[in-house]
This record gives structure tokens, sequence and C-alpha cells, in this order.
């Protein structure tokens, strides 16, 4: 069993919906969250970065941690074709001298 | 955050040669990360550069393929040694900041060996 799992889809909706992205994972020890898009032939890209649990809100962005079920979210609101990307989660232990483990990236294909 | 460049952006190379791929940062950072790739995949971490001394290389990496340099806190190189069809791969340079427990990414070099 991989230490995060993550759907690679690819999640297909349409222009305007409400996008779920979700990661679990089997370390309870965790404490840091973060979710990168990257678009294609592109380096990934810091979206939102969460410490604990709880959750962070960045205009149409926003990350939750539940820490409880070991499982993260990304919610994406009025969707946009501009944000047809892959979204990788990350997850990190504290003091791990910032190694990252990884999902495997979802595929987020936006319809106009 | 940081600005990160990365030279080359791609590159095509013959089997059996090397490309040394370069990592610049605008500031100094803490760490120095080299990953790779592959087509579809999520990354993986192929060592972490350290400043005066040898990175540190996860399993299955090893210098003699990969070797690194670090001479400085905002350079870096990573060299993909005897290249091979198996080596084509996106190659991402990241940096961590000391105040954010997180990695900043270049846009990598597209590597192709044929």
């Amino acid at each position: 069993q991989k230490e995060v799992e993550q759907d690679p889809g690819p999640l297909s909706v349409p222009e305007g919906a409400i996008v779920s992205l979700n990661c679990t994972y089997s370390n309870s020890a965790f404490q840091y969250f973060m979710w990168y898009r990257q678009y294609s032939r592109k380096g990934p890209e810091l979206l939102m970065y969460t410490y604990s649990s709880g959750n962070k809100e960045d205009g149409r962005f926003t990350a939750q941690v539940d820490k409880s079920s070991k499982y993260i979210s990304l919610f994406i609101r009025d969707s946009q074709p501009s944000d047809s990307a892959t979204y990788l989660c990350a997850m990190s232990l504290m003091d791990s001298n910032y190694q990252l483990i990884w999902g495997a990236g979802t595929k987020l294909i936006i319809k106009p | 955050s940081a600005v990160i460049s990365q030279k080359p952006s791609r590159d095509i190379c013959q089997r059996g040669t090397s490309l040394t791929i370069q990592c610049q940062v605008d500031s100094q950072v803490t760490m120095m990360f080299w990953y790779r790739q592959q087509p579809g995949q999520s990354l993986t971490l192929i060592a972490t550069a350290n400043q005066g001394s040898e990175a540190t290389y996860e399993s299955g990496f090893v210098i003699d393929k990969f070797p690194i340099s670090r001479p400085n806190l905002t350079f870096s190189t990573l060299t993909v040694s005897n290249m091979s069809p198996e080596d084509s791969s996106i190659y991402l340079c990241s940096v961590a900041l000391k105040a954010v427990d997180t990695q900043y990414f270049g846009p990598g070099t597209r590597l192709t060996v044929l």
C-alpha cells in the first residue's frame, strides 16, 4: 500500500462546476499538506499549503485536512477551462528536512 | 517564494552521452532537490543536493549515473551520465525555503534520449 493514494483520473467536469480532488494517506504523523498544480510541459506550482488540520481558502480554492480520517481535499469553485491541469497532493512530517511524499496526481479536464 | 530557472529547457541526446542540467535560484535557499518525472507519472526524488558536501541519493539512484554538484546556496547541477532511452524524462529542480516547510519547483528540463 502506498503512503499517499490519489486517483489519477482523468476527472472531466463542465465549466462552472465545483471540483473535488482528494488524497488519502496512511501515516498519521504527517503534519504538512500541500496541493500543487502542474500544467502540461511545466513544473509543479504550489497552490495551497496547510499545516495540521482545518480548512484554508484562497480565492476559488479551498484546501481541507481531516486528520482523523487521514483524508485531504482540494475544492475548486466556479471551475474554468484554465483550471485544466494535473493536481498533485504532497505531505510531509515535522522535521522531515523538507522531504515530501507525493500522490500520483489527478488529471482534471474542465469542459467549456 | 523563489524564482527558479533551469537550463536547458529541453534537449535531445544520443545514447551513451551525458547531459548536465543547471538550476539557478534568485535567493539563498536551505535545500535543493532533483526529481525525475516520467510521462504521466508523479515525481520521484533522485537526490538532495547538499552545499559543500556530497549529495544524498534516494534508493535506486547512484552518484555514478547522476552526479550532482552544489557549489553555493543558489546553484546546482545534475548530470545524467551514459544515457539510455530509459532516461527520457522531465528532470525538475526544487528548493525549500527556511520559513515554509514545502518546496518550489523550476520549470523542468525535458530530456529525450534516442
